[in-house]
């Protein structure tokens, strides 16, 4: 089974500063996958960035950047230079090894709720 | 153009109705998810279909019933209505042949009064 923990259900960041949003995680899988999601207050949840379990450099997506440390099994979002629409309910998940069967699904943790303070 | 589609957006019922949302990708993906988002915002997958086959059954009541009738719709079927149904129910799907993004429909929130 897989589990995905965010120990910190609020963060608060100045505008313009960087913030690391945590995120542990289990799996027995030889590989995985490791997602960050960002739910606005509308709602949709928008796909930030993707950590292969094998990549051998950490992911990075204009002002996103993922810390993958595969000995820790961490897998923390950096956001730099921080927006006020940045302000949302980030969420980290993961992907099973490939099985042939064709399904993902994604195993979610509970969420960090960050507010960019102007 | 809307990757994934999902109708109603809000949807208010009351107890013992039997209600349906839809679920439409074009994407030209093979596999599509449901997940149900609680009233803590915790996201948990309900159903995964790969090429209108069921791959994936959570612990879910046999209330809630899926149905794929092509690749590109994943429709979610609930009866008798529980209050303990009320919550954002999301639609996704994925290529692995694209990378494993999940794309998320926008979501629709039950309530059961």
């Amino acid at each position: 089974a897989q589990k995905i923990t965010q120990t910190q259900p609020g963060m608060f960041v100045q505008e313009k500063e960087a913030v690391t949003l945590d995120c542990t995680y289990d799996t027995s899988d030889p590989s995985y996958g490791l997602f960050w999601y960002k739910q606005p207050s509308s709602g949709e949840m928008i796909f930030l960035i993707y950590q292969g379990s094998y990549d051998q450099q950490n992911a990075t997506e204009g002002r996103y950047s993922l810390n993958f440390q595969k000995a820790r099994k961490s897998a923390n979002l950096v956001i730099s230079a921080s927006q006020l629409g940045d302000s949302a309910m980030y969420f980290c998940a993961m992907r099973p090894a490939y099985s042939g069967a064709g399904s993902y699904q994604l195993t979610f943790g509970k969420g960090t709720k960050l507010s960019v303070i102007p | 153009d809307t990757a994934v589609s999902q109708t109603p957006k809000y949807l208010v019922t009351q107890m013992g109705n039997d209600k349906s949302i839809k679920c439409e990708q074009n994407l030209g993906h093979d596999t599509m998810y449901w997940y149900k988002q609680d009233s803590k915002k915790f996201l948990k997958i309900m159903f995964s279909y790969n090429n209108k086959e069921l791959i994936i059954n959570e612990t879910v009541p046999n209330r809630f019933s899926p149905k794929s009738p092509d690749k590109a719709h994943l429709n979610l079927h609930i009866n008798s209505l529980e209050l303990g149904d009320s919550a954002v129910y999301f639609c996704a799907s994925s290529q692995v042949s694209r990378g494993y993004e999940q794309y998320f429909g926008p979501g629709t929130r039950l309530t059961v009064t």
